[in-house]
């Protein structure tokens, strides 16, 4: 596509529930981010993916967050038994490895979470 | 490890006028990048200038021109002729190579006045 796609572009639920938000890379980017932006933490760093590479999980903050990345294309965020404290603006982002533009990273519109 | 550090939470410009965003950095890596992202309502941030480390020459794209002083770790974004659209969150933020992430700063509002 012509830019990077994530859904649902805001998601309202109820805590406890689990949650799955979707981001669709710019074709041919193989590295894909998840970054979440709260009030309070500012912009952080949640997972990486490159390739067919071990992702890394270093910015998860917890066992109920975790990622996929199938075909080395889409990639699913899930939270399980969400908290009030995970509502924010979660966002993807994908980059080329090569070629001028490589380590720039292009975002997506964020999906905003809201656990009532 | 690294630290971004924006010090100026909100900068006010009269239109067609230059502002200055500040924004000192820490990293512990040898090849990284930097760049300044801006952020507008609708939330999609987009890339507004990047700059690599290894290059001494400052960036420039436009009316944006960035500051680079790589001993001071200093990294500052000179918007001239500033224009309504202009008006936004910009953050700034760095790329280590080794890192494979970016480590963003708290942010500037900048507010255009007409």
């Amino acid at each position: 596509g012509a830019g990077v796609s994530q859904s649902p572009s805001n998601k309202v639920t109820e805590k406890g529930k689990d949650v799955e938000l979707r981001c669709d890379p710019i074709s041919g980017h193989t590295a894909l981010y998840w970054y979440r932006q709260s009030l309070g933490q500012g912009l952080e760093f949640l997972i990486y993916f490159q390739g067919n590479s071990a992702p890394d999980k270093s910015g998860l903050p917890s066992d109920r967050f975790s990622a996929e990345r199938t075909g080395g294309s889409v990639s699913t965020l899930t939270i399980q038994r969400t908290q009030q404290e995970d509502s924010a603006v979660y966002l993807c982002a994908s980059s080329p490895q090569t070629g001028g533009a490589k380590n720039i990273q292009y975002f997506g519109a964020g999906t905003r979470l809201s656990v009532l | 490890a690294q630290t971004v550090t924006q010090s100026q939470p909100e900068m006010s410009v009269q239109e067609a006028e230059t502002v200055t965003l500040s924004c000192t950095y820490d990293t512990s890596e040898s090849d990284y990048y930097l760049f300044w992202y801006k952020q507008p309502p609708s939330r999609q941030m987009i890339l507004v200038i990047r700059q690599e480390a290894y290059k001494q020459q400052n960036a420039t794209e436009n009316r944006f021109s960035v500051n680079f002083q790589k001993a001071a770790k200093s990294f500052s974004l000179k918007i001239s002729d500033s224009q309504l659209g202009d008006a936004a969150m910009y953050f700034c933020a760095c790329f280590g190579a080794a890192g494979n992430k970016l480590t963003f700063g708290g942010g500037t509002r900048v507010l255009v006045k007409p």
